[in-house]
């Protein structure tokens, strides 16, 4: 069964640093992993999907790279503004199967 | 098509009474997600529908619940004798059959059951 975890739980920045959110998957054998952020009482907004065969994707302050083998993703975030304040999920899905997400980063960017 | 819709924002109910959401997807998609979540959790899958036909249902999805996705359009999920532990956001989502293309999700419902 695909477990999915997220390192830190919480994370708390001044505006401006650059920051790594970490996302962890007990099964390798993914289709692809996708980061979304939600804002409070929100919906899930998409932000960048990364297919199998890839080993990062980028866009604007965000970078998320996959490794398969070692069943990690990081989502890189630079330049941080209080407007990236929100949490971040990590989700993956393997072959014939749904996406199971990661219990999420909660990210304060303090101006 | 501006996204995935969903019907109500918000709901709230007495403990005991029937509940019924609304989800249109994008109109390209034929793939259509129904996730869970609860305060400080990830989403979790109920079930999901390609076309009309209801392909899987997860364990979380007890006798009380039903979703449909008559026409292979919309889809709706039914919570009868609502208990306070279905108070929760209820996002839906869709897809091409072709997943790599990922999922865009509808902001969700919140359910209070009072």
């Amino acid at each position: 069964k695909q477990e999915v975890t997220q390192i830190p739980a919480a994370l708390s920045v001044p505006e401006g640093e650059n920051l790594v959110l970490n996302c962890s998957f007990t099964d390798s054998a993914i289709y692809n992993l996708q980061w979304f952020r939600q804002d409070p009482g929100k919906g899930l907004t998409s932000l960048l999907l990364i297919q199998s065969s890839q080993r990062e994707q980028t866009s604007g302050r965000l970078n998320a790279s996959l490794d398969k083998s070692s069943g990690r993703s990081t989502l890189y975030i630079a330049a941080s503004q209080p407007g990236d304040s929100a949490t971040y999920l990590c989700a993956v899905i393997n072959y014939g199967q749904n996406f199971v997400f990661g219990p999420g980063t909660r990210l304060s960017v303090l101006p | 098509d501006t996204g995935v819709s969903q019907d109500p924002r918000h709901k709230i109910t007495k403990r005991g009474q029937n509940v019924t959401f609304r989800c249109d997807p994008i109109s390209e998609h034929n793939r259509l997600y129904w996730y869970r979540q609860t305060l400080g959790q990830g989403p979790e899958f109920l079930t999901y529908f390609q076309n009309e036909a209801q392909l899987e249902k997860s364990r979380l999805l007890s006798d009380r619940f039903s979703a449909e996705r008559p026409k292979g359009s919309f889809s709706t999920l039914e919570i009868q004798r609502t208990e306070q532990g279905d108070s929760a956001m209820y996002l839906c989502a869709s897809s091409f059959k072709q997943v790599n293309y990922g999922y865009t999700f509808g902001s969700g419902t919140r359910l209070t059951v009072v």
